[in-house]
């Protein structure tokens, strides 16, 4: 089975801080993506990567950064958090047709 | 641009009684579609994708070049049925990102 984990389910944050959220997976997959989920809204895509070291704006980066520097983790930052950003993120892997989803974090911003 | 729309927000139907989650896409190319499901407390995961033309669960979805339409449908509803739908469509070739859209709730009421 593929895993795809996220570092937290939950996360409580102040406005302004700086927030990591992590993503590993164990399947080798090559591409891998962050979405924020909102209701009414569904999923958006934020930022992608193809390989190591690489990335691509999604439909709304604004106020976000990523990281790839191993093939096995992808990293969405918040460089300073705001109110508006408290959502559901969720990350996802894939090769071929088929993405897999990690368990979300819950990011609040207080 | 790539768009796919769910009209619905929410479906309510009867065990028992036929479902049909609509899906209505806009894309120049020749997409690829897909539907996605997320059960209450769980991950989100793929449910079916229009080339397998298979059915899961007792779900089938057709995807209808004409009428640009890729709609849900499962002939007798059952209780853990009930989960957030999501309709995807691959932008493009290859390993690119999915564009979703907003999700239709389907509640199954015994």
């Amino acid at each position: 089975d593929v895993k795809v984990t996220q570092s937290s389910r939950y996360l409580v944050k102040r406005t302004g801080e700086k927030v990591f959220l992590e993503c590993v997976q164990d399947m080798d997959h090559e591409n891998m993506f962050w979405y924020r989920q909102d209701p009414g809204l569904g999923l958006r895509l934020i930022y992608f990567s193809y390989d190591v070291k690489m990335k691509e704006k999604g439909d709304i980066p604004e106020g976000y950064s990523v990281s790839r520097e191993k093939k096995e983790r992808f990293s969405l930052i918040l460089e300073s958090a705001s109110t508006n950003q408290t959502s559901m993120y969720l990350c996802a892997s894939s090769y071929g047709a088929e993405a897999f989803f990690g368990q979300g974090t819950r990011l609040t911003v207080v | 641009a790539q768009r796919v729309t769910q009209p619905e927000k929410l479906l309510s139907v009867f065990k028992g009684a036929p479902v049909e989650l609509k899906c209505n896409y806009s894309y120049s190319g020749s997409p690829e579609l897909f539907w996605y499901v997320q059960y209450s407390r769980q991950r989100l995961q793929l449910l079916l994708r229009h080339i397998s033309r298979e059915s899961i669960k007792g779900f089938t979805a057709d995807l209808n070049k004409g009428e640009t339409s890729f709609h849900l449908k499962k002939p007798f509803a059952q209780e853990e049925d009930s989960a957030m739908y999501y309709c995807a469509l691959r932008r493009g070739a290859g390993n690119t990102p999915l564009v979703f859209g907003k999700g239709t709730r389907l509640s199954v009421i015994a």
